[in-house]
């Protein structure tokens, strides 16, 4: 089955602690993304990739990481999370020739005290 | 830069009733308009968008949309909605050439009662 896996789903740390959220895609798409959500201000998206080793930053990039040293991989890095940074996360991917359509995973909600 | 107004955070109706989610948009360069749905606890499925030729757009679950370059306004209709409509939609804009970066409304919750 095509899809975007994305772990854990749910999450409560402590700020300052290191996390990583994982996502793979097992559609071969180049391009992949984070959004975060938050009540009221729709998706705004952290970071983007277009290829293997390959990353833009999104318009609300400050706090995070990524990687794409894979291109099925595109894992999300909160050094030193922040109560800020408390959100739902979403990754995305899509084919290059068609970007616009892009494929989501079901979500990380990531709670930070 | 893009900014995305959906004039509704909420819209109640009545199952088979039609209905209208309106977003506008503004951009100073010509965009590419989408709409997504989420439902309860998932991620977001694309719903339909609009790149380029007809104005009016057919989505999947019957739904469709019209862009109105004039009006700046990509509004989402339905003719007869059923209970499981019930859910988040999303209206998103990306410039057609450069950033990879889309902007998203704030979302309309669609609450469709028996």
């Amino acid at each position: 089955e095509a899809q975007v896996t994305q772990n854990p789903r749910y999450l409560i740390t402590v700020t300052g602690k290191k996390l990583t959220v994982t996502c793979s895609q097992n559609m071969n798409h180049e391009y992949m993304s984070w959004y975060r959500q938050d009540p009221g201000l729709g998706l705004r998206q952290i970071y983007y990739s277009m290829n293997v080793e390959v990353t833009d930053k999104g318009d609300v990039p400050e706090g995070y990481k990524v990687s794409r040293k894979e291109k099925r991989n595109f894992p999300l890095i909160l050094e030193s999370p922040s109560p800020n940074q408390t959100s739902l996360y979403f990754c995305a991917s899509g084919r290059q020739g068609a970007i616009n359509e892009q494929f989501f995973g079901p979500g990380t909600r990531l709670t930070v005290l | 830069a893009q900014s995305v107004t959906q004039l509704d955070s909420q819209v109640p109706v009545f199952e088979e009733a039609p209905v209208e989610l309106r977003c506008n948009y503004s951009s100073s360069v010509s965009v590419y308009l989408f709409w997504y749905v989420q439902y309860p606890n998932q991620g977001l499925q694309l719903l339909l968008k609009y790149l380029s030729g007809s104005t009016l757009v057919k989505g999947i679950n019957g739904f469709e949309a019209e862009f109105n370059k004039s009006q700046t306004s990509f509004h989402l209709r339905k003719p007869s909605v059923h209970i499981s409509d019930t859910a988040e939609y999303f209206c998103a804009v990306r410039a057609t050439g450069g950033s990879y970066i889309p902007t998203f409304g704030r979302g309309t919750s669609l609450i469709v009662h028996p």
